[in-house]
């Protein structure tokens, strides 16, 4: 079944405690992306990626890094989460053109709380 | 500065027609995306509207007028499972703004 999986789904952590929600596709995209979604705020872009080793910057980079050794991971790292970090996080991905022609399929979501 | 507005909310009821409007000022347009979110869950894929016009997809429809920097999507014979949000997504210069989307409750 062609899908986007991040892990996990939900995290209860501390501040500053360091942490990686994994993205994986099967369906062979160059694009991947990922999202936070706050109420009220809509999708805000995090970081992308437009292939194997190149990663941009999306709205609201801060605090967040991420890697694309593989084409289908797309790992999100918080080095020193912080409570504003608290949110819905998605991971997307499209098969080209960066995710602005296509279609993005989303995974199922991570739900992060910090405390 | 560049900005989507949806309503934030609307209800409708089953079996119903309701329209949920996308207004849109934005420094480019590449194309216009209609995405569904049930609660919960993660958005999935409506339609994209690039030229000028109505796009029919089954009970789906979405209209775009780029002068008028406004976008629609019509849900016909509405069903309990339409219940759910509706985001609006703008390629501006090939960065994707997305709406905040709209809450559509459906009511028996």
């Amino acid at each position: 079944e062609a899908q986007v999986t991040q892990n996990p789904r939900y995290l209860i952590t501390v501040t500053g405690k360091k942490l990686t929600v994994t993205c994986s596709q099967n369906m062979n995209h160059e694009y991947m992306s990922w999202y936070r979604q706050d109420p009220g705020l809509g999708l805000r872009q995090i970081y992308y990626s437009m292939n194997v080793e190149v990663t941009d910057k999306g709205d609201v980079p801060e605090g967040y890094k991420v890697s694309r050794k593989e084409k289908r991971n797309f790992p999100l790292i918080l080095e020193s989460p912080s409570p504003n970090q608290t949110s819905l996080y998605f991971c997307a991905s499209s098969l080209n053109s960066g995710g602005f022609t296509d279609t993005q399929y989303f995974g199922p979501g991570t739900r992060l709380t910090v405390l | 500065g560049q900005n989507i507005d949806q309503p934030t909310e609307m209800t409708a009821t089953e079996g119903a027609i309701v329209q949920i409007n996308c207004t849109y000022q934005t420094s480019g347009f590449n194309g216009l995306f209609w995405y569904q979110q049930h609660a919960g869950e993660a958005p999935t894929f409506l339609s994209y509207n690039v030229l000028d016009g109505l796009e029919e997809k089954g009970r789906f429809s979405s209209f775009l007028s780029r002068s008028k920097g406004y976008s629609y999507l019509l849900l016909k014979e509405l069903q309990m499972k339409d219940s759910a949000s509706y985001l609006c997504a703008v390629n501006s210069n090939y960065q994707l703004i997305w709406g905040a989307g709209t809450k559509l409750i459906i009511k028996p």
